[in-house]
């Protein structure tokens, strides 16, 4: 259906490594989001992908969009305490408003 | 500065009574929407508006009602509060110009006794 499937649902890290996580559609995406919620925050959006096989980058944070627009990633390089939070990935329905979230990768991170 | 505002940020509730809580958002967003957040479930959409007086039922509508009378606000009412509404309630908004970001309020943890 209209589910997107994230992976891993929890990543433990040491600070300085790098993390990825990533959301998958069995269905076409006309775009995806990605959030992410601070312990105890709320969602705060980051970025939205809409061609296939973009990739934007935001400092240590890449975001892809798979080029068959079914799947897309986001990676951190050389983590930090701050990057701690639950990230979301959420795809729009075609000429729809909604959002159907994924169930989140929560990150943590060791210093 | 624009802002969307819930309150209150914390309730505790009673199994049956009726519960309101408030959304407020002050940068004239046509689209409107409730979520809850529960572990192991990530966010899950209750209802959206989509302009004054439209209203729409979301994955998880059963036991929720909203009503759209301006703008601003758009309060989700739970009819009769059961414990398994108990739950953090996020409120959130987007300008209906495109399928465009949301932006989400702080948040309502609700806890139903």
């Amino acid at each position: 259906g209209q589910q997107v499937m994230q992976i891993p649902q929890y990543q433990h890290v040491q600070e300085g490594e790098d993390f990825t996580t990533y959301c998958n559609s069995s269905t076409t995406l006309s775009n995806i989001q990605w959030y992410k919620q601070r312990p105890g925050g709320h969602p705060v959006f980051l970025i939205q992908l809409v061609k296939s096989g973009e990739v934007k980058k935001q400092k240590r944070l890449t975001f892809q969009f798979g080029e068959a627009k079914k799947n897309s990633s986001l990676h951190i390089t050389a983590t930090q305490t701050t990057d701690v939070g639950t990230y979301f990935c959420a795809r729009t329905g075609a000429g729809s408003y909604q959002l159907t979230f994924g169930k989140g990768t929560k990150l943590s991170v060791i210093p | 500065d624009a802002e969307i505002t819930q309150s209150p940020r914390h309730k505790i509730t009673e199994t049956g009574r009726q519960v309101t809580l408030a959304c407020h958002q002050t940068w004239n967003h046509n689209n409107m929407f409730w979520y809850r957040q529960d572990l192991g479930h990530g966010l899950r959409l209750i209802h959206y508006s989509y302009g004054v007086q439209d209203t729409n039922k979301g994955e998880v509508s059963d036991g929720y009602s909203v009503s759209r009378s301006n703008t601003e606000d758009l309060p989700l009412t739970l009819e009769s509060a059961a414990s398994s509404q108990t739950s953090v309630y996020f409120c959130a908004s987007s300008p209906g110009t495109a399928q465009e970001r949301q932006y989400f309020g702080p948040g309502t943890r609700l806890l139903v006794l």
